[in-house]
């Protein structure tokens, strides 16, 4: 696509529900990333994929979060067993390649609240 | 480990008056150093980088931020500021190969006319 999309944009969800975002990046891009961002504060990375593979998911802060893409396109982020301090926006990027001088795209974000 | 620090979290101006948003970052590596604005209601967007070569940069709208290696500092500046400018910005660090960003808690702009 044009840019990088994030489904849904909002999404409210009770306690202890599971959630997934998608990510659809932008289509010849390679990298693509998962932040979070709390409010008040600057994004904050989680993992990134370089087509399917996941070199690293250090930023993951607990075995609730996971991640999949799959085919090398587009990507998820699950939450397991919300928790309030879990409510964020979780932005989605893409870059063409692993080169870390490489411009890195952001989508629009999705934000989650959990009630 | 690397760290951005953003001296100011909100920053009024009148509009056509300069304005200089301040970074500072800590690496023990070489790093590559990112100014992101957010308009309300959309995606982080770059403005400017900076990777190798002149520490003087120029991104869009008008933007330029200068990479000061002694100071550990890439201050965004612009020389007279619009309303359009009204929006969210955020500095950001990478080591060289790595592949993720750090970024500071971001300062938001508001022009006043």
């Amino acid at each position: 696509g044009a840019g990088v999309s994030q489904s849904p944009r909002y999404k409210v969800t009770k306690r202890g529900q599971d959630v997934t975002l998608r990510c659809d990046p932008i289509s010849s891009h390679a990298t693509l990333y998962w932040y979070q961002q709390a409010l008040g504060q600057g994004p904050e990375f989680l993992t990134y994929f370089n087509y399917e593979a996941q070199p690293d998911k250090s930023g993951l802060p607990s075995d609730r979060f996971s991640a999949e893409r799959p085919e090398g396109s587009i990507s998820t982020l699950t939450i397991q067993r919300t928790e309030q301090r879990d409510s964020a926006m979780y932005r989605c990027a893409s870059s063409l390649d692993l080169g870390s001088g490489n411009t890195i795209y952001f989508g629009e974000g999705s934000w989650l609240t959990v009630v | 480990a690397q760290s951005v620090t953003q001296l100011d979290s909100q920053v009024p101006v009148f509009e056509e008056a300069p304005v200089e948003l301040r970074c500072n970052y800590s690496s023990s590596v070489s790093v590559y150093l990112f100014w992101y604005v957010q308009y309300p209601n959309q995606g982080l967007q770059l403005l400017l980088k900076y990777l190798s070569g002149s520490t003087l940069v120029k991104g869009i709208n008008g933007f330029e931020a200068e990479f000061n290696k002694s100071q550990t500092s890439f201050h965004l500046r612009k020389p007279s500021v619009h309303i359009s400018d009204t929006a969210e910005y955020f500095c950001a660090v990478s080591e060289k190969g790595a592949q993720k960003l750090v970024f500071g808690q971001g300062t938001r702009l508001t022009i006043n006319p």
